[in-house]
Formats: C-alpha cells, structure tokens, sequence
C-alpha cells in the first residue's frame, strides 16, 4: 500500500512555465486535496475534490487548475508559474466526503517547487 | 466552520508529558477535533481525533472539555522525536493554522 504519492519530489521553473504536480493515492479515498506551504507557515487550502468528476476552490485557487477524472488521481495544474508560487505542495486524502471521523487525512511527501 | 487557536511554540523536557492546548469555542455540536504533527518539512501525520469522549491511541491522548470549547493532546513520554508542529483543526474545513511549535529538549 503506498498511501499518497507525489511527483515530482523537486522542480525548478521559470517564470512564465506551465507544469503538472501529480497526486495518486492508492486508498480508494473519495476526498482529495492539495495545499501549499510557505516557509515558516501553516497548510493554505488550494483546491479539493470530494469524488470522481467533482472539484473545488479551496482558500488560495488563483492559479491554479485541477480535474479529477478518476478516483486516484488528483493532478495540480500551474498555468503560468510565478516566484510567488514557490512553495512546498501536499496533496492528502480521506476515506470518506470532505471529512472522515475515523482515518483523518493521508498526506503525501509533497513537492518542493522553486519558482525563479 | 470551527476555528481554533493555539500557543505558538512550547518546550517540554525529554521524557515529560507534553499537554500541547487547543481553543476551539465555535465547535459545533457534531463536529470532531482533529490533531496532526508535522515533523521538519514532512507532510504532516494524523495523530488522533475526538467527538466528546476522551480518546487515546497508540502515539497520545486527547481529552475534551465538557462543553467542547477546547482540548488538549497529551504526548505522555515526549521524546527528541516529537519534536515538531502540531496543528488543533475542525473538520469541515481543513484549514491549517500555524499550529504549536513544540520543541522536546534532553
């Protein structure tokens, strides 16, 4: 069982850049969601899905686009990256809805996205 | 949506209980409190959770008040690997705060 995983692990882009940060979970969790972190900050809410087919904004979506066509997968989309979005990315699932009262949230190892 | 509050940082000797406080007065009644710990630049770990009754499990306890308006998690044994941020969160919105620092010295 490899729980949530995210690639790439690291990525440099230049301003401007697209790119693709992948989340897979391989728990069958309706619930998937991304977040970014800052130095020296908590977890900021990006987007979340709570099923197949079903996504939506999150505290900071600027940005940013997802989809989810399939249970496992939740890719995060940056449309045209700027150094502002340098930040450390986790994606995180749950069993069940936006919540799940007994198996809390799987998060992944994140990605750590430098943004020059 | 239940927001909480929670001190910045906290020290507590090796080996001692760690009681890290959560403050979360707009709680509803149905709603759980959720705690987690991020270790350095991990992601972070789901620790426990609670509704009412006071819960333990293998990595801590956490005890609720009776009115539910706060909690604290208790790490019993704190060791140099506990060291870490732990975030007090409700459930329905998963919005991470910037937790408590908690720093285990020897």
């Amino acid at each position: 069982n490899a729980g949530v995983t995210q690639t790439p692990k690291f990525q440099v882009l230049k301003t401007g850049q697209s790119m693709t940060l992948q989340c897979a979970q391989d728990m069958n969790h309706e619930y998937m969601s991304w977040y970014r972190q800052d130095p020296g900050m908590g977890l900021r809410l990006i987007h979340y899905s709570v099923g197949a087919g079903i996504t939506d904004q999150g505290e900071v979506p600027n940005g940013y686009n997802v989809s989810r066509s399939t249970t496992e997968d939740f890719p995060l989309r940056l449309l045209s990256a700027a150094p502002s979005q340098t930040s450390v990315y986790f994606c995180a699932s749950s069993r069940q809805g936006k919540t799940s009262a007994n198996y809390g949230y799987t998060f992944g190892s994140g990605t750590r996205l430098t943004v020059v | 949506d239940a927001k909480t509050t929670q001190p910045t940082s906290m020290d507590c000797a090796e080996g001692r209980a760690a009681n890290l406080p959560c403050n979360h007065s707009t709680i509803s009644g149905n709603e759980y409190v959720y705690w987690y710990r991020q270790i350095h630049s991990q992601g972070p770990q789901y620790i426990i959770h609670g509704l009412k009754n006071n819960e333990t499990n293998e990595m801590a306890s956490l005890i609720i008040t009776e009115d539910r308006k706060s909690s604290t998690l208790i790490l019993p044994h704190a060791t140099l690997r506990d060291t870490a941020v732990y975030y007090c969160i409700g459930p329905n919105d998963m919005r991470f705060g910037a937790g408590t620092r908690l720093t285990v010295k020897p």
